[in-house]
């Protein structure tokens, strides 16, 4: 089954402490994306990238991190996470015959206190 | 900078009415449009698309969209809702040539029984 999967669903965890939400996506796209969705404002691309190797910032990366050393998974990494990352994070992937339409990843709902 | 407005932020609907959701977009070139619905504790689906061609869009569960380049709008209809469909529904545009999706803030749809 085509999907894009991310891992952990939840976490809470305290602020400075280091995580990591992976992000796996078996359609061998190209193009992987994290958005994080806060109420009012819709979804906010966090980083993207267009290849292995080949990451660039979306509107908001601030506080975050990523990594592209596999096509098919892509890392979002909060070295010192804060409060107000606290929210709900989508991966998305896009490439193929599907080109411009994303495949969205379950979510992960973070809390940072 | 490209933005996209979705003035509805709660629309409340009894089973059997018609719905218009508005979206509009400020970028001036040619892009594609998208509409994303996320039900309740899941993550994003694509309801439909518009990349070119005919201006009216069909997509799932009954879902329609129209097009209209001189307004910059693409607003999402349904003539008969149901119960189901109470969700959130997003707008998304993104120019031909990227990868970048723009979302709208989103409209919450609950359809009363």
């Amino acid at each position: 089954e085509a999907q894009v999967t991310q891992n952990p669903r939840y976490l809470i965890t305290v602020t400075g402490k280091k995580l990591t939400v992976t992000c796996s996506q078996n359609m061998n796209h190209e193009y992987m994306s994290w958005y994080r969705q806060d109420p009012g404002l819709g979804l906010r691309q966090i980083y993207y990238s267009m290849n292995v190797e080949v990451t660039d910032k979306g509107d908001v990366p601030e506080g975050y991190k990523v990594s592209r050393k596999e096509k098919r998974n892509f890392p979002l990494i909060l070295e010192s996470p804060s409060p107000n990352q606290t929210s709900l994070y989508f991966c998305a992937s896009t490439g193929g015959s599907s080109y411009n339409e994303q495949f969205f990843g379950p979510g992960t709902r973070l809390t940072v206190l | 900078a490209q933005s996209v407005s979705q003035h509805n932020h709660h629309v409340i609907l009894s089973e059997a009415a018609s719905l218009e959701l508005g979206c509009n977009y400020s970028y001036g070139g040619t892009v594609n449009l998208f509409w994303y619905v996320q039900y309740p504790g899941q993550h994003l689906q694509l309801l439909l698309k518009y990349f070119s061609g005919d201006p009216l869009v069909k997509g799932i569960k009954g879902f329609e969209a129209e097009f209209i380049k001189s307004k910059f709008s693409f607003n999402l209809r349904k003539p008969s809702v149901q119960w189901s469909d109470t969700a959130e529904y997003f707008c998304a545009v993104n120019p031909n040539a990227g990868n970048m999706l723009t979302f709208g803030g989103g409209t919450r749809l609950m359809v009363k029984p």
